[in-house]
């Protein structure tokens, strides 16, 4: 069974400065990793996506991710946050033949201006 | 990518009674999933909904807490019977299929947001 773990509750930082979101994962077999964002009252909107090849992966909104096999993370960055960046980020793992994810517990990002 | 209309967005509810949500998508999909999201914790699937079958629990969740409907392509409910505090949470649907950018994942509906008191 896989297992994700996200390091940091919760981050606040400035805006303009930049941010990273770690996650780690635990899994015998190989992964597909995600980032969701969520935004005050919406839904999951998904952020990026590793299925394969290149470890850096570019999503929306300027975050990127990349996939690190030897220290099994997929840690989010993004080099200059927004205030608007403001939600809850959640990172997920899945395996096998179906992209069902676990989820980590999410990391709150607080963007202050 | 399909557009999910979770209802309510909301309630208040007192122990003992139970609440139907209603999740719509705006296209035809094979699987569709029910999270719960317990306050400061993760998302936890609680089953998955396929039309024209039983739903599938996961490990935790059973039929008679969380009966699920799935009448057609495009529509399922889950009940939260015989509700305690313990149930206060925000669940959410979900659907597998094609996202923008041609990205292939899962949509979330924006969640129900219930408090059992």
């Amino acid at each position: 069974a896989q297992s994700v773990t996200q390091l940091d509750s919760q981050v606040p930082v400035f805006e303009e400065a930049p941010v990273e979101l770690r996650c780690n994962y635990s899994s015998s077999v190989s992964v597909y990793l995600f980032w969701y964002v969520q935004y005050p009252n919406q839904g999951l909107q998904l952020l990026l996506k590793y299925l394969s090849g290149s470890t850096l992966v570019k999503g929306i909104n300027g975050f990127e991710a990349e996939f690190n096999k030897s220290q099994t993370s997929f840690h989010l960055r993004k080099p200059s946050v927004h205030i608007s960046d403001t939600a809850e980020y959640f990172c997920a793992v899945s395996t096998g033949g179906s992209y069902i994810p676990t989820f980590g517990r999410g990391t709150s990002l607080i963007v202050h201006p | 990518s399909a557009v999910i209309s979770q209802k309510p967005s909301r309630d208040i509810c007192q122990r003992g009674t139970s609440l139907t949500i209603q999740c719509q998508v705006d296209s035809q999909v094979t699987m569709m999933f029910w999270y719960r999201q317990q306050p400061g914790q993760s998302l936890t699937l609680i089953a998955t909904a396929n039309q024209g079958s039983e739903a599938t629990y996961e490990s935790g969740f059973v039929i008679d807490k969380f009966p699920i409907s799935r009448p057609n392509l495009t529509f399922s409910t889950l009940t939260v019977s015989n509700m305690s505090p313990e149930d206060s949470s925000i669940y959410l649907c979900s659907v597998e299929g094609a996202l923008q950018g041609g990205n292939y994942g899962y949509t979330f509906g924006s969640g129900t947001r219930l408090t059992v008191v």
